[in-house]
C-alpha cells in the first residue's frame, strides 16, 4: 500500500518552455500533497503544500507564478514549471499524506529529474 | 525555529561494521520519522517513533526516540552494501498542514 507515482521520471526541455510533472497516489486518497526540490547531495527543500480543491501554499522564496500547482482530485497533483531556465534544473519529488498515513507520515514518489538546456 | 541536526554528515564503512546516526533538536517533537533515499529515487519511510524512550527494530536497524522527544538515533548492525543511501530524519512542522521538517541527512556508503 501507499504507492505514489510520478511522471515523467526524467525530462529535458529547452529554456523558455514549460514542463508539467504529475504526481499520483495509486492506492489511497491523498488529502495533502507536497512538492519538494532536491539539489545534488542535499536534503529536501519543501516548495509548496497543496490540498485537494484549494490553492497551494508556497514556501517563502518560491515563485508561485513560476511553479504552478494544481490538486484537482484526491489522487492527482501537478507541478508546472513555467518558462523554465537552466537554474530550474533539479530533482523534483512529490509526496502525499492521506487515508493510509498516520499523523505526519508522507509517502514519496520516485522523483522527476528536470534538465533545462 | 525548529531544526533537526543530523550527524555525521558522511559515513564510509566496510561491510559488517556497526554504525549509529543521530538526529538532534532543541525542540520537542510529537513524533520523528526516518527515511532512506537511494540515488535517483524518492525517500522511503522506514519508521515512525512516537513515544519518548521508544525503541523500534527493523531487521538490522534499531531506532530509538529520546525520553524527552528531542532526539532520535538509528543504529545499523552488520552493515551491508544494500544499506548505502541517504538517511533522513523528519519531524512535524509546528506550522501545521502535516508538513515535515527534514534534517540535512547522513550519507552512508558501505563498501564490500
Amino acid at each position: 500500500g501507499a504507492v505514489v507515482s510520478q511522471h515523467p521520471s526524467w525530462v529535458i526541455c529547452k529554456s523558455g518552455t514549460s514542463v508539467k510533472i504529475e504526481c499520483r497516489s495509486l492506492d489511497f486518497q491523498a488529502t495533502t500533497m507536497f512538492w519538494y526540490r532536491q539539489f545534488p547531495k542535499q536534503s529536501l527543500m519543501l516548495m509548496a503544500t497543496s490540498n485537494e480543491g484549494s490553492k497551494a501554499t508556497y514556501e517563502q522564496g518560491v515563485e508561485k507564478d513560476k511553479f504552478l500547482i494544481n490538486h484537482a482530485s484526491l489522487t492527482l497533483s501537478t507541478l508546472t514549471v513555467t518558462s523554465a531556465h537552466p537554474e530550474d534544473s533539479s530533482f523534483y519529488i512529490c509526496s502525499a499524506h492521506g487515508t493510509l498515513s498516520s499523523t505526519y507520515e508522507q509517502y514519496f514518489g520516485p522523483g522527476t529529474r528536470l534538465t533545462v538546456t | 525555529t525548529q531544526l533537526l541536526e543530523q550527524s555525521p554528515q558522511f559515513l564510509s564503512i566496510q561491510e559488517g561494521e556497526n554504525l549509529t546516526v543521530y538526529c538532534n533538536s532543541s525542540s520537542v517533537f510529537s513524533s520523528l520519522q526516518w527515511y532512506r533515499q537511494e540515488p535517483g529515487e524518492g525517500p522511503v519511510l522506514l519508521v515512525t517513533v512516537v513515544t519518548g524512550g521508544e525503541v523500534k527494530k527493523l531487521k538490522r536497524l534499531t531506532f530509538q526516540f529520546g525520553d524527552a522527544r528531542k532526539d532520535s538515533s538509528l543504529h545499523i548492525t552488520a552493515a551491508q552494501p544494500g544499506d548505502t543511501g541517504l538517511y533522513l530524519c523528519a519531524g512535524p512542522d509546528s506550522g501545521g498542514y502535516n508538513k515535515l521538517i527534514f534534517g540535512a541527512g547522513t550519507r552512508l556508503a558501505v563498501h564490500p
